[in-house]
């Protein structure tokens, strides 16, 4: 069993709508979870770090940390077809070292 | 952007060579990291480095990879005798420091290895 899933999609939705990604995580000892987003072809670009359980909004991205569940939620609002690209959940047991654990990655398709 | 700069983007290589591809940290970042992307599957660390140390290699595979970042020029990953399970995409991250108030580590753009 891996450490981190993640449904690699893909996951089709129209333009507008709210796009909902989660990942499930084994490690209690996770303290920091991390979304990233990867175009094909491109390096990892950070979309949203959060520290423990609890929710952290930045513009149209809300990143959700359910620990008591080992479950992180990234939704995206009013989603566009510049939003489609591959989400991948990272996170880390300690800050120092930043070690992360990857998951696979869920393929989204933001249809105009 | 003046972001993590890795090269070559693009590597081709025949089974038995050797491949070393390069990385710049952000300015101003010390910490180095290395993770490997195998097709279809997610990122993997590899290798955390600082200048002149290696602080973490418990993801690098036991044999024919190395890595350095030396008090001058960029960190190198060193693949010897690369096999065609080699084949992927290697990217290079890097960090200001490791307390909370920095753990955000920004990554390149990756450069992808053919083994042939």
């Amino acid at each position: 069993q891996k450490e981190v899933e993640q449904d690699p999609g893909p996951l089709s939705v129209p333009e507008g709508a709210i796009v909902s990604l989660n990942c499930t995580y084994s490690n209690s000892a996770f303290q920091y979870f991390m979304w990233y987003r990867q175009y094909s072809r491109k390096g990892p670009e950070l979309l949203m770090y959060t520290y423990s359980s609890g929710n952290k909004e930045d513009g149209r991205f809300t990143a959700q940390v359910d620990k008591s569940s080992k479950y992180i939620s990234l939704f995206i609002r009013d989603s566009q077809p510049s939003d489609s690209a591959t989400y991948l959940c990272a996170m880390s047991v300690q800050a120092a070292g930043n070690k992360l654990t990857f998951g696979g990655g869920t393929r989204v398709l933001v249809k105009p | 952007n003046a972001g993590v700069m890795q090269n070559p983007r693009h590597l081709v290589r025949r089974r038995g060579q050797e491949a070393r591809l390069r990385c710049s940290p952000m300015k101003g970042h010390s910490h180095v990291y290395w993770y490997r992307q195998l097709p279809e599957e997610g990122l993997k660390f590899m290798v955390y480095l600082q200048k002149e140390n290696i602080i973490d290699e418990s993801g690098m595979p036991k044999e024919r990879f190395s890595a350095e970042f030396p008090k001058e020029g960029p960190s190198i990953l060193r693949i010897q005798q690369v096999v065609r399970g080699d084949s992927a995409a290697y990217f290079c991250a890097s960090s200001l420091r490791t307390d909370s108030s920095g753990n955000t580590i920004y990554f390149g753009e990756g450069s992808w290895l053919t083994v042939v």
